[in-house]
């Protein structure tokens, strides 16, 4: 089955403590992102890959890291997580440069920072 | 730079009542629209998109949009809905100029559908 996952969907954590967010696709896509969602702002992008090794800021990159090691995994890495980074966050892919904008969203992660 | 509006945050409908969720973009380029639907903790999933040709464009779920270029509007309609439609409905525009710009959607804030019996 074609599919987006994310681990974990649910994290409570502390400030400061590191985390990291998985994101994997089956699907052979190029392209990859990550959103987050919250109340009132529909989904911002974070960060963006085009491909392996290829990453770009998206909107609101501010405290977030990604890497693209292989073209399935992008992970979302919060060096030193506050709580205005409470949110829902979505890793999404796509096929690549010819796509005209169906992206495939994986279930979300919700992280609570305290 | 492109920005969406969906003037509506929640919309309460009775089973089997049409609906109408409204979405105004802006932009000074060319355009592709889409509605995405969130169900309950799932994530997004495309309902439906315009990228050129006629102006009336079907998705699924019976639903369908228009494009309106005068009025910047792309307007999800459906005549009839079911309990099974509650869900969050987004609108999303991305730069048809650019190459690879069909991946990087700008969202609306989203319009709640709530269908009661």
């Amino acid at each position: 089955e074609a599919q987006v996952t994310q681990n974990p969907r649910y994290l409570i954590t502390v400030t400061g403590k590191k985390l990291t967010v998985t994101c994997s696709q089956n699907m052979n896509h190029e392209y990859m992102s990550w959103y987050r969602q919250d109340p009132g702002l529909g989904l911002r992008q974070i960060y963006y890959s085009m491909n392996v090794e290829v990453t770009d800021k998206g909107d609101v990159p501010e405290g977030y890291k990604v890497s693209r090691k292989e073209k399935r995994n992008f992970p979302l890495i919060l060096e030193s997580p506050s709580p205005n980074q409470t949110s829902l966050y979505f890793c999404a892919s796509s096929p690549g440069p010819t796509n005209t904008g169906e992206l495939f969203f994986g279930e979300g992660s919700r992280l609570t920072v305290l | 730079a492109q920005s969406v509006t969906q003037l509506d945050s929640q919309v309460p409908v009775f089973e089997e009542a049409p609906v109408e969720l409204r979405c105004n973009y802006s932009s000074s380029v060319s355009v592709y629209l889409f509605w995405y639907v969130q169900y309950p903790n799932q994530g997004l999933q495309l309902l439906l998109k315009y990228l050129s040709g006629s102006t009336l464009v079907k998705g699924i779920n019976g639903f369908e949009a228009e494009f309106n270029k005068s009025q910047t509007s792309f307007h999800l309609r459906k005549p009839s809905v079911h309990i099974s439609d509650t869900a969050e409905y987004f609108c999303a525009v991305s730069d048809r100029r650019v190459t690879g710009g069909g991946n990087k959607l700008t969202f609306g804030t989203g319009t709640q559908l709530k269908v009661e019996l």
